[in-house]
């Protein structure tokens, strides 16, 4: 398997435009996250689904932000407007439910300039 | 509320030395998960370990091992015999028993530097 896989790696915008992060999981994977890492908060759990059905967004910043996940293959990450504020690296994780719990795996992050 | 306090935020060591990080937790449950993950300088997470709540047993994978003791909530990490490949910033992390163990609570890292 490729593992968690996210686009773009990098993003510049300017401020005031609209920016999408994309995200593929682990096929098999019934549990998506995404985290977002700041030097101010250090790594913060934004929003997570199960079955592609949002569960807890309680760490979406404001309203700016939304997450959506249309199918158990894909997942988006919004912000619109995007403020310099946003700039920080955003990872996608997921994970598989099981009677052990098993741990999330990553995606390389995609690290996003607002400018 | 869930808390995971690493108090060292950097050491630096000289390759082949020992080094511990450590890693304090707070939470009101009783069954929980703690993690460890290693962010190299690429900026990727990788997973190292996960312990159950009601396993303290101590774990060894090669030159890493793991410290869990409930009754002073730690679960510290040690390298033995350090590698320059072994610079990162390391998170400890903690996930209640929710319907997932992934949502995790992550430490503020400690950043690790072997130095030849």
């Amino acid at each position: 398997d490729a593992g968690v896989i996210q686009s773009p790696r990098h993003e510049v915008t300017e401020m005031g435009q609209e920016v999408t992060l994309r995200c593929k999981p682990i096929s098999g994977h019934d549990y998506l996250f995404w985290y977002r890492q700041t030097m101010m908060r250090g790594l913060e759990l934004l929003i997570y689904f199960n079955n592609n059905v949002p569960i807890d967004d309680s760490g979406m910043p404001e309203d700016r932000f939304s997450a959506k996940m249309p199918n158990a293959s894909f997942s988006t990450l919004k912000i619109q407007p995007s403020e310099p504020r946003d700039s920080a690296v955003y990872f996608c994780a997921s994970s598989l439910w099981g009677p052990k719990n098993t741990e999330a795996f990553f995606g390389q992050g995609t690290r996003l300039t607002v400018v | 509320a869930q808390k995971v306090t690493q108090a060292q935020t950097e050491i630096s060591v000289v390759e082949k030395e020992d080094v511990t990080l450590d890693c304090v937790y707070e939470t009101r449950d009783t069954t929980y998960y703690l993690f460890w993950y290693k962010q190299p300088p690429s900026g990727e997470l990788v997973f190292l370990i996960r312990r159950n709540s009601f396993d303290e047993q101590n774990e060894i994978s090669g030159r890493y091992s793991w410290n869990f003791q409930k009754s002073t909530s730690s679960f510290n990490f040690t390298i033995t015999a350090s590698q320059v490949v072994d610079s990162a910033v390391y998170f400890c992390a903690l996930s209640e028993h929710t319907g997932t163990a992934s949502k995790l609570t992550f430490g503020t890292g400690t950043r690790l530097q072997v130095t030849l």
